[in-house]
């Protein structure tokens, strides 16, 4: 299986950039995708195929990469993006996700 | 506007057998692929297997033997039974509606196996 490998957490203060990263264990084209999680609450989709902005996500979030090694950057941080981020990969069977990377404002 | 709503008892016991249903509303059965995800407490997610638009179905192999998925698309529902269920089986299943990735995610229902 696709290994997706996540630094557990970040701290950053609001109004800063962050950047979040992802690396796969074998190559995933550009079949790379980010989800926002809140405590009690489903994922939700804010960046598919890398680069795509889901429908409704603030300009603040972006994606990039591609192979192996994607970066979700949030510009600027706000209060509200206090979450647990995760990446999934949907090119090689099974479809796997990262363990998370928590993000916590100073 | 799309909706997926799981439904299915929260706890089980060990070695029964977990039946979910994925009620989904907002887009037909036969043109979206619905896969299921489950998550334990503090983990990262995991992809299970999925019901394609045309009605074949995808599994994790390391779930294979012991999972099912089937739909009614009458009703708009997609099935899930997982046989042989164990303490770590324990988590929030997800049902989602899939493109080349999950788009839409259910609420999630939390599923506890214990005697």
């Amino acid at each position: 299986d696709t290994v997706l490998t996540q630094s557990p957490a970040l701290a950053v203060s609001p109004g800063e950039r962050v950047s979040i990263s992802c690396r796969a264990s074998e190559g995933v084209n550009s079949y790379m995708h980010w989800y926002q999680q809140k405590p009690g609450q489903q994922p939700k989709l804010l960046i598919y195929k890398a680069s795509n902005l889901a429908s409704g996500v603030p300009a603040r979030f972006s994606g990039s990469g591609s192979g192996t090694d994607f970066t979700l950057t949030i510009d600027p941080v706000e209060a509200d993006d206090t979450a647990t981020y995760f990446c999934q990969q949907s090119w090689n069977d099974p479809n796997t996700f990262g363990a998370g990377t928590k993000l916590e404002l100073k | 506007q799309v909706q997926l709503k799981e439904s299915g008892p929260g706890l089980v016991q060990p070695s029964e057998t977990l039946s979910l249903t994925c009620t989904v509303s907002g887009f037909s059965l036969t043109s979206y692929s619905v896969s299921w995800v489950r998550q334990p407490s503090g983990k990262g997610p995991e992809w299970m297997g999925r019901m394609w638009y045309d009605g074949d179905t995808a599994y994790n192999s390391a779930l294979k033997s012991r999972l099912s998925i089937s739909r009614d698309t009458s009703k708009n529902q997609v099935f899930l039974k997982m046989n042989s269920l164990q303490t770590d089986d324990t988590g929030t299943y997800y049902c989602t509606r899939d493109q080349d990735y999950p788009d839409y995610w259910g609420q999630g229902v939390m599923v506890t196996v214990s005697s």
